[in-house]
Formats: C-alpha cells, structure tokens, sequence
C-alpha cells in the first residue's frame, strides 16, 4: 500500500459527459501527479500541483483541468468526454517537487462508451 | 522524440531464467534515475534509484547498473519468478528548478513456467 488514495477505481459513462476524479496523497506528501495511462501506453503526465500551487503541467488537454485543495487532496476533472478518453488516470504524490521517488496510488480506470 | 528509450518493447522468459532490459537517455542535466515496477492494473513501485556517482545498486533479485557517462542503464532481473510478469518504467529526473521528470515507455516481462 502506497497511501495514496484514488477514488472510484472503475467508472464507466457515455461521451460527452463529465467526470471527477479524486487523489488523496500520502501523509506530509505536498506534491501531487496526475498522469493518464491508456491501453498498452507508457504513463503520460498531465499535471503537477505543489502545495495547491499548478507546479508542471504536460499533455494535458483543455477539456481536463485540475487543482489541490487545502487540505492536499487533489482532483482531476475530465469533461466533454470522449472515447478516446478511456485510460487509467494514476494519481502520485511525494514529499517535494523536487524528490525523485513518487508513490503511486492504484489509479481510477475510467471507460467511456 | 521521447528522451529516454527502452529496450526490448516485450520479452518473454522461462521461470529460473534472467533476464536484462536496457535504459537509454538524453536527459541533462541528470539528476537521478529510477526503475519502476508496474503490476498490470495496478500504480508502478519503485525498485531502484541511481544518482550519478552510483554504478550498481540492487534489490534482492534486481539490480541496476548506470553509466552517467555513455547515459545508459540496465536492470537486471536474476532467477526470474512469476510475480516479476510486469512493465517495467525506466524514469530520469533532470536537474533543474522544477525537477522534471521523464517517463520510458516501458519493457513489459512475461515470465512463464
């Protein structure tokens, strides 16, 4: 167990729709990750939050935005969705921006039909 | 083009058997290189960090070698068991004010018995 906390593990929904995803970090840890896997893909990054701060951001697309609440948590919102949208989304946290490692939590599988 | 590359995409091995996967990168200035075990489904665990003065370092049947100077590293798995059927992400943080950190697409393992 990593300590980071993703919520829900599965969602299915239908294009068009819109979804929430939520990341609890480990304890202390102020850096946040949000990278999307899709099927057979390396892990791509979409966000970095420190602090509640926007930190990195990548190939994140418009429809999608971000952000870390006060007390940590963060949440990815994904909208207008589209087929092409189905992945697992990870969430990762570590201490600083600038630590090496980062803890993985078991990531949100969303389908959309 | 990706900066860091992995090789091969996939292998297959006999249980018992070892196995290397290779690790190349572009990335400067080179801060720290970590391989990540990814578990099909699941968030990717850290195996091994490797800073720039470090050649060797292992993890019970994992070791990672690194040569900062040709930017190259290996995994090497020994004795290879079931539970090591895994993707596994070579990941290299550059030096700079925001740590960035660059993904490989992964070496997926299938180990067979």
């Amino acid at each position: 167990d990593s300590g980071v906390t993703q919520t829900p593990k599965h969602l299915i929904t239908a294009t068009g729709q819109r979804v929430t995803l939520r990341c609890s970090p480990r304890s202390g840890d102020l850096s946040v990750y949000w990278y999307q896997q899709s099927l057979d893909q390396g892990l791509q990054f979409l966000i970095q939050y420190y602090n509640g701060e926007e930190r990195a951001k990548g190939n994140i697309l418009e429809r999608f935005s971000a952000q870390q609440f006060p007390d940590l948590h963060s949440e990815l919102n994904l909208s207008s969705l589209e087929l092409g949208d189905s992945a697992l989304y990870f969430c990762a946290s570590s201490p600083t921006p600038s630590a090496g490692e980062l803890f993985f939590g078991e990531g949100s599988r969303l389908t959309v039909l | 083009k990706n900066q860091v590359e992995q090789s091969p995409q996939s292998l297959i091995i006999l249980e018992g058997k070892n196995c290397t996967l290779q690790c190349n990168y572009t990335v400067s200035p080179f801060s720290n290189l970590r391989w990540y075990k990814q578990d099909t489904g699941r968030g990717p665990v850290s195996l091994t960090i490797m800073t720039f003065s470090e050649n060797t370092k292992s993890n019970g049947r994992y070791t990672a070698t690194l040569d900062a100077d040709t930017k190259q590293s290996s995994l090497h798995i020994t004795a290879s068991q079931l539970s090591d059927s895994a993707s596994y992400i070579c990941v290299v943080t550059v030096r700079s004010n925001d740590y960035k950190l660059s993904f490989g697409a992964g070496t997926t393992v299938t180990v067979r018995a």
